[in-house]
C-alpha cells in the first residue's frame, strides 16, 4: 500500500481556473506538509499541519488554501492559477514534527 | 536564517567508483540532518538521518554519511556506486528548537553514473 498518496499525478489547466490536489496518509502520522518544487529542483515548504491545525504557512499567497478534513488527509486548493504556480507539489508527513518526513509522488502542475 | 547548501550541481562518477556528495548548513545549534533521494518522475525517500550520537550514520541502498559538527557539514558517501545511483540528491535540515517540522533543503546535487 502506498503510503502518502496524491492525486492526480498530473495537473494541466488554463489561467485563472480553480484546481485541487488530494493528499491521503497511511501511516497514522499526525503531521502533514505541502512542499512545492520549481523549475530549479528547489523545494520548499508552503504548509504544515499537525493534528488537522496550521502551524506553517510560509508566505504563501491566499490563493492557495490548504484543508485537512481529518489526520490522513490533506489537501490543496488553489484558485485563480497563474503561470507561475507551474510547479511540481509534494505531500509529505511525519509522525510529529522533527522527525522524517515521508513524501508522496508529487503532483505536477502547468498552467498555461 | 538558516541554510543548506549543496556545493557541487551535478556530479558525474564512473559506475564501481566512490562517491561523495557535500552538505553545509548554517545553523547555531545541532540540527536534524537527513538526505533525501529522487528518482526521476519520483517522490522523494529518505536515505539516512542524524538527530544525535553516533556521528557516522548508514542508510539505505549503502549509503553513509558523517556529521561534522565543527565544519557544519554533513556529507554523503557510498563505497561504490551502481548505475542505479542517477538521481538528484537532497541535503535537508530541521530544527531542533521548532515545533514545525519544517526541513530546509539544499538546491540538490545531481548524480550521473557513467558505465
Amino acid at each position: 500500500d502506498t503510503a502518502v498518496s496524491q492525486t492526480p499525478k498530473y495537473l494541466v489547466t488554463q489561467m485563472g481556473n480553480d484546481k485541487s490536489i488530494k493528499c491521503e496518509q497511511n501511516l497514522g502520522h499526525d503531521t502533514m506538509y505541502w512542499y512545492k518544487q520549481d523549475s530549479k529542483k528547489f523545494l520548499k515548504i508552503m504548509f504544515s499541519y499537525n493534528n488537522k491545525e496550521l502551524i506553517i504557512n510560509e508566505t504563501v499567497p491566499n490563493r492557495f488554501s490548504p484543508k485537512s478534513p481529518d489526520k490522513a488527509h490533506l489537501n490543496l486548493h488553489i484558485n485563480s492559477l497563474e503561470l507561475g504556480d507551474s510547479a511540481v507539489y509534494f505531500c509529505a508527513s511525519s509522525p510529529f514534527t522533527n522527525t522524517e518526513a515521508f513524501f508522496g509522488q508529487g503532483t505536477r502542475l502547468t498552467v498555461v | 536564517a538558516q541554510s543548506v547548501t549543496q556545493p557541487d550541481i551535478h556530479i558525474t562518477v564512473s559506475e564501481g567508483a566512490s562517491l561523495e556528495l557535500r552538505c553545509n548548513y548554517s545553523y547555531g545549534a545541532t540540527p536534524y540532518l537527513f538526505w533525501y533521494v529522487q528518482s526521476p518522475g519520483q517522490g522523494l525517500q529518505l536515505l539516512l538521518k542524524y538527530f544525535s550520537g553516533d556521528t557516522l550514520v548508514q542508510g539505505i541502498k549503502g549509503f553513509e554519511a558523517e556529521f561534522k559538527r565543527s565544519q557544519s557539514s554533513f556529507n554523503l558517501r557510498k563505497p561504490s556506486v551502481h548505475w542505479s545511483d542517477a538521481a538528484e540528491y537532497f541535503c535537508a535540515v530541521a530544527i531542533s528548537s521548532s515545533n514545525t517540522g519544517k526541513l530546509i533543503f539544499g538546491q540538490g546535487t545531481t548524480l550521473q553514473v557513467k558505465p
